[in-house]
């Protein structure tokens, strides 16, 4: 079946430092691939998708590639802040009626 | 933007009582709601897929007479853990599914089954 693996946290950064946090993916076809992110307290929000190979989804400052050829999603920001710690999900989905599959969730906390 | 509610944040029992969470989206009507159930370092696994007014369909391995799902109204389904054990405890978080089919999560529910 469909499954999402993305890197172990936690992460740890300094302020301004950059940020990637990989993901690779199995599935059949060409699914969607979508980042999101959860914040203390909060309900997870979508950070950014990309629905076919090649394109490039952006929001926030962070950027994610969908790379048909390495079925990777890798999540980079240049610059982090503080306000980013939070946990950031990898998921995938082949269609709006079907169910996301995450990954584990990776935590990234950011230290002024 | 849309906002989905989920009740309570957390909750601790004892062994052999019954929990109930509730997920309600507050400004859009989800004929569709996922509940999911993330162990430690796991994945978030999908437990069940909720439509309004009909029975919820559970994915593989999942005791449907243990985790009683309701999907009563547009706006709210409810997961009943039943007869709760440790084993139970997890983090349980619910989405719906807006008319434009966008996705929305609740905060999600820590249980702690002593």
């Amino acid at each position: 079946g469909d499954s999402v693996t993305q890197m172990e946290g936690p992460v740890t950064l300094s302020e301004e430092a950059f940020l990637t946090i990989n993901c690779t993916y199995t599935a059949t076809g060409y699914p969607s691939l979508f980042w999101y992110v959860q914040y203390p307290g909060e309900g997870l929000q979508l950070l950014l998708k990309a629905t076919k190979a090649d394109d490039k989804g952006s929001n926030k400052g962070f950027e994610a590639t969908y790379r048909k050829e390495t079925t990777s999603f890798h999540l980079e920001k240049g610059s982090v802040q503080v306000s980013d710690s939070a946990v950031y999900f990898c998921a995938l989905s082949h269609s709006g009626n079907t169910p996301l599959v995450f990954g584990k969730g990776t935590r990234l906390s950011v230290i002024a | 933007g849309a906002v989905v509610s989920q009740h309570p944040s957390r909750v601790i029992c004892k062994s052999g009582t019954s929990v109930k969470i509730e997920c309600r989206s507050l400004d859009f009507q989800a004929t569709t709601m996922f509940w999911y159930r993330q162990f430690p370092k796991q994945s978030l696994m999908l437990m069940a897929t909720s439509n309004e007014g009909s029975k919820a369909t559970y994915e593989q391995g999942v005791e449907k007479d243990k985790f009683l799902i309701n999907h009563a109204s547009l706006t709210l389904s409810t997961l009943t853990v039943t007869s709760a054990h440790p084993e139970d405890s997890s983090f349980y978080i619910c989405s719906a599914r807006d008319p434009n089919e966008k996705l929305f999560f609740g905060s999600g529910t820590q249980l702690s089954v002593l």
